[in-house]
């Protein structure tokens, strides 16, 4: 298996800009997870889904984020429009129920 | 509802030396209990896991952490510490079989190893 998948695993943007996170889980989990980590304010849950659906987002800080998850083996992560203090390492996890989290290898986001 | 506490947020020993992470938790329910680990640059990876089976539960690279429900803690430790276990170190709670599988994550613990 190849692990939980993201892409791109760096991006340089400018504030304003549209930035797209995305992810594969591992095939045949069924919870997915995007979390953010910071010097500042350590590893944050941002959202999670369940069967492809969202079960709390209220770690989305704010109407800028959305995320979506069309089918079981993808999912997105969009900040429109992005700002400075977006910067931070984005991952995210799949599992199967309750079991543990499979982290992927993380986005380093930089936003100018 | 869910929390983890990492106690000390640095931890510096001597290669060789024993490695002791604390973390403390608390949970209404019956907890899941996880330790990962994260090298720099990269995603955090598990190193254990507890679910409610033996109390003692070995994880890879030689470290092990014991659930003590009396003093809700779940401490991780290693005998003798190497170079290459230095690294940042996580401890989680989920609510085990009554949840959808979120964890809570502490605010991590620095391990330093000096030669």
């Amino acid at each position: 298996d190849a692990g939980v998948i993201q892409s791109p695993r760096h991006e340089v943007t400018e504030m304003g800009q549209e930035v797209t996170l995305r992810c594969k889980p591992i095939s045949g989990h069924n919870s997915l997870f995007w979390y953010r980590q910071t010097m500042m304010r350590g590893l944050e849950l941002l959202i999670y889904f369940n069967n492809n659906v969202p079960i709390d987002d209220s770690g989305m800080p704010e109407d800028r984020f959305s995320a979506k998850m069309p089918n079981a083996s993808f999912s997105t992560l969009k900040i429109q429009p992005s700002e400075p203090r977006d910067s931070a390492v984005y991952f995210c996890a799949s599992s199967l129920l309750w079991s543990e989290q499979f982290f992927g290898p993380g986005t380093r986001l930089t936003v100018l | 509802a869910q929390s983890v506490t990492q106690l000390g947020s640095h931890v510096s020993v001597s290669e060789g030396a024993l490695v002791l992470l604390r973390c403390n938790y608390s949970s209404s329910v019956p907890p899941y209990l996880f330790w990962y680990v994260q090298y720099p640059n990269q995603g955090l990876q598990l190193l254990l896991k507890y679910t409610s089976a033996a109390t003692l539960v070995k994880g890879i690279n030689g470290f092990e952490a014991e659930f003590k429900k009396s003093e809700t803690s779940f401490h991780l430790t290693k005998p003798s510490a190497h170079m290459s276990d230095a690294a940042e170190y996580f401890c989680a709670v989920s609510g085990g079989s009554s949840n959808t599988g979120k964890l809570i994550f502490g605010q991590g613990t620095t391990l330093q190893v000096k030669p």
